[in-house]
């Protein structure tokens, strides 16, 4: 099994609600990533997971919190968003650790979010 | 400091013509290369990857690129193009040491002709 699954697939909130994006694999792989995706762009990486830690948060607004139950589940919760977080959600998985070596990266479909 | 550059950003074929789309790095060693599609509102899928060793490689939907250290290039390529190959195509660099970094191009958008 290949596959990232992300859900939801579609997610419309206000700038007040709290939602969360869950992300799952089942590929054994340790390392876990979230990617914000605006139109038209290439993916900017947010957060990665590695063995279920924290290793990197690239200056993410702490209204983005993410969250590593286990080693196939990744979640990222939403609270107090802006217009301008609208953008396609990417979750991915790799098998190695990211250390001084990087490794391919296997994307789930994404969640599309509107904050309105 | 590491980049991709891939110049073009949109570009259209037909159906059945040869493809090649253009990657450029900028990395202080030989990077990991990394070609992926993305179809539109989808995730990305892994289209082919160079670590070492022969500097073609080939990947999946008929696929393949080159490497040319001498270029700083990995250039895609394919001889028939299908109008399902119509999507945006990174390219990514993996680096090999110290900091980890994972950086994208900015995308060619590949429009193809029936």
């Amino acid at each position: 099994d290949t596959e990232v699954t992300q859900t939801p697939k579609h997610l419309v909130m206000g700038m007040t609600n709290k939602k969360s994006l869950k992300c799952e694999q089942h590929m054994g792989h340790r390392a876990m990533y979230w990617y914000k995706q605006k139109a038209k762009k290439p993916p900017e990486l947010m957060f990665v997971y590695s063995y279920e830690k924290l290793s990197i948060n690239e200056s993410v607004p702490s209204r983005f919190s993410p969250e590593c139950p286990n080693s196939s589940l990744l979640n990222l919760h939403l609270h107090a968003l802006q217009p301008e977080d609208s953008a396609l959600y990417l979750c991915a998985s790799s098998q190695q650790y990211p250390g001084p070596y990087s490794d391919e990266q296997y994307f789930g479909p994404g969640t599309r979010l509107t904050v309105t | 400091a590491q980049s991709v550059t891939q110049p073009d950003i949109h570009i259209t074929v037909s159906e059945g013509a040869s493809l090649e789309l253009r990657c450029n790095y900028s990395y202080g060693a030989t990077p990991y290369l990394f070609w992926y599609v993305q179809s539109p509102g989808q995730g990305l899928q892994l289209l082919l990857k160079y670590f070492s060793g022969d500097t073609l490689v080939q990947g999946i939907k008929g696929f393949e690129a080159e490497f040319k250290r001498s270029q700083s290039s990995f250039n895609l390529r394919k001889p028939s193009v299908h109008w399902s190959d119509a999507a945006e195509y990174f390219c990514a660099v993996g680096s090999t040491s110290g900091t980890y970094k994972y950086i994208f191009g900015t995308g060619t958008r590949l429009k193809v002709l029936a």
